[in-house]
């Protein structure tokens, strides 16, 4: 079953614990992304990787790392979480897209809270 | 990518079509049009997308005004399940693969 999924579902932690937030897909996607969803301000991109060893900035990367060593792996890296990253996160792969264009899959959701 | 608006909640009885439009009047010649919904914070997941024609899959339909300024997506026969948050989006086909989600409609599907 094509798939992408996201550990852990629910997560809390404490200022300045690092932590991963691991995304896996297994539909040999080149593109993935992380997206935050946060009342009232809807889902926004905070990175995206076109391929193995590419990545780059969304709309909201700031105090978020990301690493793409693996095609099927893309882990969302928070060094030193703040409240303010309390959110859900969506990890999303797809198709690179071309003149046919390709629709998203995304991963169930990773509930963080930071206290 | 063009700015689309919709409605922010509507409802609709069961078994019957559910009918969700979205305007989107400085679409440009490149530019899709996707719907994805989200089911109580669950991931949102793909429904249809089209450019010109109207397009029909298993999940929904969806019609586009010829002058492309706006599209509704038709859900024939409606059940408590497809209760979620619907999300008009468009987007060039060279524009990479970000999707910019707005508001969304909020479909609430009733006995």
């Amino acid at each position: 079953e094509a798939q992408v999924t996201q550990n852990p579902r629910y997560l809390i932690t404490v200022t300045g614990k690092k932590l991963t937030v691991t995304c896996s897909q297994n539909m040999n996607h080149e593109y993935m992304s992380w997206y935050r969803q946060d009342p009232g301000l809807g889902l926004r991109q905070i990175y995206y990787s076109m391929n193995v060893e590419v990545t780059d900035k969304g709309d909201v990367p700031e105090g978020y790392k990301v690493s793409r060593k693996e095609k099927r792996n893309f882990p969302l890296i928070l060094e030193s979480p703040s409240p303010n990253q309390t959110s859900l996160y969506f990890c999303a792969s797809s198709l690179w897209a071309g003149p046919g264009d390709t629709e998203a899959f995304f991963g169930q959701g990773t509930r963080l809270t930071v206290v | 990518d063009a700015k689309t608006t919709q409605p922010p909640s509507m409802d609709c009885a069961e078994g019957r079509a559910a009918n969700l439009p979205c305007n989107h009047s400085t679409i440009s010649g490149n530019e899709y049009v996707y719907w994805y919904r989200q089911i109580h914070s669950q991931g949102p997941q793909y429904i249809i997308h089209g450019l010109k024609n109207n397009e029909t899959n298993e999940m929904a339909s969806l019609i586009i005004t010829e002058d492309r300024k706006s599209s509704t997506l038709i859900l024939p026969h409606a059940t408590l399940r497809d209760t979620a948050v619907y999300y008009c989006i468009v987007r060039a086909s060279n524009a990479g693969n970000m999707l910019t989600f707005g508001g969304g409609t909020r479909l609430m599907v009733k006995p």
